[in-house]
């Protein structure tokens, strides 16, 4: 794989459901992001990670939580998913140790749609 | 408030210049970025501005005035793939991206 890799590319599910969204990176890229995207908003920070075995609250963290056991991987779970939750979910990340000017490097999306 | 304001939608010709303009008020600044999204997919790295001044990359340029809380990316020469939505970002004091909704540029032939 080269760069960021998300999966599903898309889900239907249910409210009440829990459901995880997976996202790896090979750029050995310390920092990860998740996003959501929703129309006519600007891309909303749910969870980050500067480092492997951190975690911060983004500007919406309510109902999602994430972890990162390693450098690649930054999972991010809805415990138990309502329909406000459907959105665009986007997984990124950079090179933080070089300073404010590295850019987020995306990954495809998750669509997700909660019935 | 963070705030991050762009226009919601331009319309431009094939071959002319559109410039979109950019104004934010955000706690702290460490640089300002602009991505380009086309419909369905990720957003993708354009520019970064943390100096006053213009910042020049092919048919692209980004200017920056941190007096004024102000960016516009000026595209040149359009082409229909420049069809795309066009996202402001300004790295706050806490190094976290404050995104703008984006602006959507439509290319007509």
């Amino acid at each position: 794989i080269a760069g960021i890799t998300q999966a599903p590319t898309s889900q239907i599910l249910a409210a009440g459901r829990r459901m995880t969204l997976r996202c790896t990176q090979d750029m050995r890229h310390n920092a990860m992001y998740w996003y959501r995207q929703d129309l006519g908003l600007g891309l909303r920070l749910i969870h980050y990670s500067n480092t492997a075995g951190t975690t911060g609250k983004g500007e919406v963290p309510d109902g999602y939580s994430v972890s990162r056991a390693n450098t690649d991987d930054f999972p991010l779970t809805l415990a138990s998913a309502v329909p406000s939750q459907t959105s665009v979910y986007f997984c990124a990340s950079s090179d933080a140790s070089g300073g404010a000017s590295n850019e987020q490097f995306f990954g495809p999306g998750t669509r997700l749609t909660v019935l | 408030g963070q705030n991050i304001d762009q226009p919601t939608e331009m319309t431009a010709t094939e071959g002319a210049i559109v410039q979109i303009n950019c104004t934010y008020q955000t706690s702290g600044f460490n640089g300002l970025f602009w991505y380009q999204q086309h419909a369905g997919e990720a957003p993708t790295f354009l520019s970064y501005n943390v100096l006053d001044g213009l910042e020049e990359k092919g048919r692209f340029s980004s200017f920056l005035s941190r007096s004024k809380g102000y960016s516009y990316l000026l595209l040149k020469e359009l082409q229909m793939k420049d069809s795309a939505s066009y996202l402001c970002a300004v790295k706050d004091s806490n190094y976290q991206l404050i995104w703008g909704a984006g602006t959507k540029l439509i290319i007509k032939p």
